[in-house]
């Protein structure tokens, strides 16, 4: 599987600010994905990141509050826009490899704290 | 949407005896079923997963079942270790030929193996 970083690995943020998550893969891959995981719960799909084009967002997540870039096939960052303590959680990247279009392999993740 | 629903939320076995996870899904054109297994603080690992045209697929102490016209699959894990404490998430989402499949994940069980 593709080796997987992001960075930072944890952040503690103040209210109404914004935090960039980067997410590194160490070859290309199809597609990349960010997820978020509140605290105790399952993991909930924020948006598909495309490559050279917008991102395409799940209901409830809005390009305005999660902003996300991914200018090459190794490459993605997700904004957490104008935090609230409501956007305290793990957000995971995770990257789906050539040629195996359907497995998908995680990031370790950013947990981030708002307060 | 797909929807996937998994039971027990939490289940204790001691050690060496069997584990078994249930989940059903609701998506008809689900064809591609991944089990995640996270530890505490550490990111979801696939530990094993299966496809349509499958109806059980094996890895050692692993196994995972598929019944299509039932909509459900099931994880079971047997001679279970200490070590196989963890939150494991099963997942669905159909396969298209070009583009990663967005997984839908079920609300997790953790699995406690005592001594």
């Amino acid at each position: 599987s593709a080796v997987i970083s992001q960075k930072p690995s944890r952040d503690i943020c103040q209210r109404g600010t914004s935090l960039t998550i980067q997410c590194q893969v160490d070859s290309q891959v199809t597609m990349m994905f960010w997820y978020r995981q509140q605290p105790g719960q399952s993991l909930t799909l924020i948006a598909t990141a495309n490559q050279g084009s917008e991102a395409t967002y799940e209901s409830g997540f809005v390009i305005d509050k999660f902003p996300i870039s991914r200018p090459n096939l190794t490459f993605s960052t997700l904004t957490v826009s104008n935090m609230s303590p409501e956007d305290s959680s793990i957000y995971l990247c995770s990257v789906s490899r050539q040629g195996n279009t359907d497995t998908q392999y995680f990031g370790p993740g950013t947990r981030l704290t708002v307060l | 949407g797909e929807n996937v629903e998994q039971h027990p939320s939490t289940l204790s076995v001691q050690e060496g005896d069997s584990a078994v996870i249930k989940c059903t899904y609701s998506d008809s054109a689900s064809n591609y079923f991944p089990w995640y297994k996270q530890e505490l603080g550490k990111r979801p690992q696939l530990i094993i997963d299966i496809r349509s045209n499958v109806g059980e697929k094996k890895d050692q102490r692993i196994a995972v079942t598929l019944n299509k016209t039932a909509k459900h699959f099931s994880l079971h894990i047997t001679e279970t270790q200490p070590e196989d404490s963890a939150v494991y998430f099963c997942a669905a989402s159909p396969i298209r030929t070009g583009t990663a499949s967005k997984l839908t994940f079920g609300t997790g069980t953790r699995l406690q193996v005592t001594l």
